[in-house]
């Protein structure tokens, strides 16, 4: 079992929808979380970064984690066509000398 | 800034031929790292390093070499190229502050053909 699990997808939402990306994970020593985005063929670039428990938001983009179920998810309101890509979730413990990352879900947005 | 930098963007390699991936940063990060991407796999962690002179397997590091000289650099070996290296190699770095690295940044990727 990965120590971090995610849906492959592919998940298609027509526009202006509102996105639920999920990630589960296994370790508890995990304390930092982030959702990177990856574009077709390019390298991820980082979305948000959260610790422990709790909710961030960044425009149309809020993370929420919940430690006690190990659970995190990625949410996107009013999604765009630009949104098209692949998603990845990560998680790092304290010393964050070991990311593990999930396969990534694909998301298309239809116009 | 042009970031985190990899050459070459594509390679087409014989089995049993050796190459070496280059990466280089100018943030001054103190943190590097090498992932191979394979469908369905996620990105997996070969080696990283956490400053010149110190490095440390990941979760896949069998049939990879790297070495850190200087901060901006961190090349990957590979030392006799088998069909099961064929993926999408990319290079991270980050700042490592107090112990701890923080995020990620990531390169364009190397994509690599072992026939």
């Amino acid at each position: 079992q990965k120590e971090v699990e995610q849906d492959p997808g592919p998940l298609s939402v027509p526009e202006g929808a509102i996105v639920s990306l999920n990630c589960t994970y296994s370790n508890s020593a995990f304390q930092y979380f982030m959702w990177y985005r990856q574009y077709s063929r390019k390298g991820p670039e980082l979305l948000m970064y959260t610790y422990s428990s709790g909710n961030k938001e960044d425009g149309r983009f809020t993370a929420q984690v919940d430690k006690s179920s190990k659970y995190i998810s990625l949410f996107i309101r009013d999604s765009q066509p630009s949104d098209s890509a692949t998603y990845l979730c990560a998680a790092t413990d304290n010393y964050g000398q070991n990311f593990v990352f999930g396969p990534g879900t694909r998301l298309s947005v239809l116009p | 800034n042009a970031g985190v930098t990899q050459t070459p963007k594509f390679q087409v390699l014989k089995t049993g031929q050796s190459m070496t991936l280059q990466c280089a940063q100018d943030m001054n990060h103190e943190y590097m790292s090498w992932y191979r991407q394979d469908p369905g796999m996620g990105l997996r962690l070969i080696h990283y390093s956490v400053g010149a002179g110190i490095t440390d397997q990941g979760e896949v590091p069998n049939g990879y070499n790297v070495s850190r000289s200087t901060t901006e650099d961190f090349p990957l070996r590979l030392l006799s190229a088998a069909p099961s290296q064929t993926s999408v190699y990319f290079c991270a770095s980050s700042y490592h502050l107090g112990g701890r690295t923080d995020t990620q940044y990531f390169g364009p990727g190397t994509r690599l053909t072992v026939l």
